[in-house]
């Protein structure tokens, strides 16, 4: 099983707020990624990092920032919650490459509601 | 357009059948192939992976196979089991970028019935 951690696994939140979920993984992965994931839907690449300092947008545009100052910690935040954002965030990692590829680990998800 | 397409949306079969599904992507450059299988609410878990070079491999119960030269892929379950319930991603890779972007197809929805 992977070491991937995210909470909370779920939240519902008021318009407006500030929230911030936690992505936490224990395999020294340079490697991280958030995903989002609509019912029904193909995850869309939000934000990753290559390592500590290196953040980068995905290809899905998002109102969400992250930041990397630890290998292990790789957190995203949202300023001010709409509905919109009503959504399953997933995050990832990988490390190097073995046998051609690299391994991507999920976390578990975090199901966002905002009311 | 790189993409990954796959059918069918959504499969219900019995208990200890047999069942097929499939992915057909336009990733280019290809790297590598994965299907994953996702619990409703939870994250995806890797079932198999396979390069440009492997044209199938097998996990268990789960079989997958690989055509590269017409882009298609395969995950075949064999007797299924209640536990297989679950939405079955295929997630293609690319090699035109030091981040091997993964490219995933909707899924397909598995209900087993007993």
């Amino acid at each position: 099983e992977a070491d991937i951690y995210q909470t909370p696994r779920y939240l519902v939140i008021g318009t407006g707020k500030k929230i911030t979920l936690e992505c936490s993984q224990t395999m020294g992965h340079d490697k991280m990624y958030w995903y989002q994931q609509d019912p029904g839907m193909e995850l869309h690449l939000i934000h990753y990092s290559y390592g500590v300092n290196s953040t980068e947008k995905g290809d899905l545009s998002s109102e969400s920032t992250v930041s990397r100052i630890r290998t292990e910690h790789f957190p995203l935040t949202l300023e001010s919650a709409r509905p919109s954002h009503t959504s399953q965030y997933l995050c990832a990692s990988s490390g190097v490459p073995i046998g051609g590829y690299t391994e991507a680990f999920f976390g578990q998800g975090t199901r966002l509601t905002v009311v | 357009k790189n993409q990954v397409e796959q059918s069918p949306q959504s499969l219900i079969i019995l208990e200890g059948k047999n069942c097929t599904l499939q992915c057909n992507y336009t990733v280019s450059p290809f790297s590598n192939l994965r299907w994953y299988k996702q619990d409703t609410g939870r994250g995806p878990v890797s079932l198999t992976i396979m390069t440009f070079s492997e044209n199938t491999k097998s996990n268990g119960r789960y079989t997958a196979t690989l055509d590269a030269d017409t882009k298609q892929s395969s995950l075949h379950i064999t007797a299924s089991q209640l536990s297989d319930s679950a939405s079955y991603i295929c997630v293609v890779s690319d090699r035109g970028s030091t981040l091997g972007r993964l490219y995933f197809g909707r899924g397909t929805q598995l209900t087993v019935w007993p």
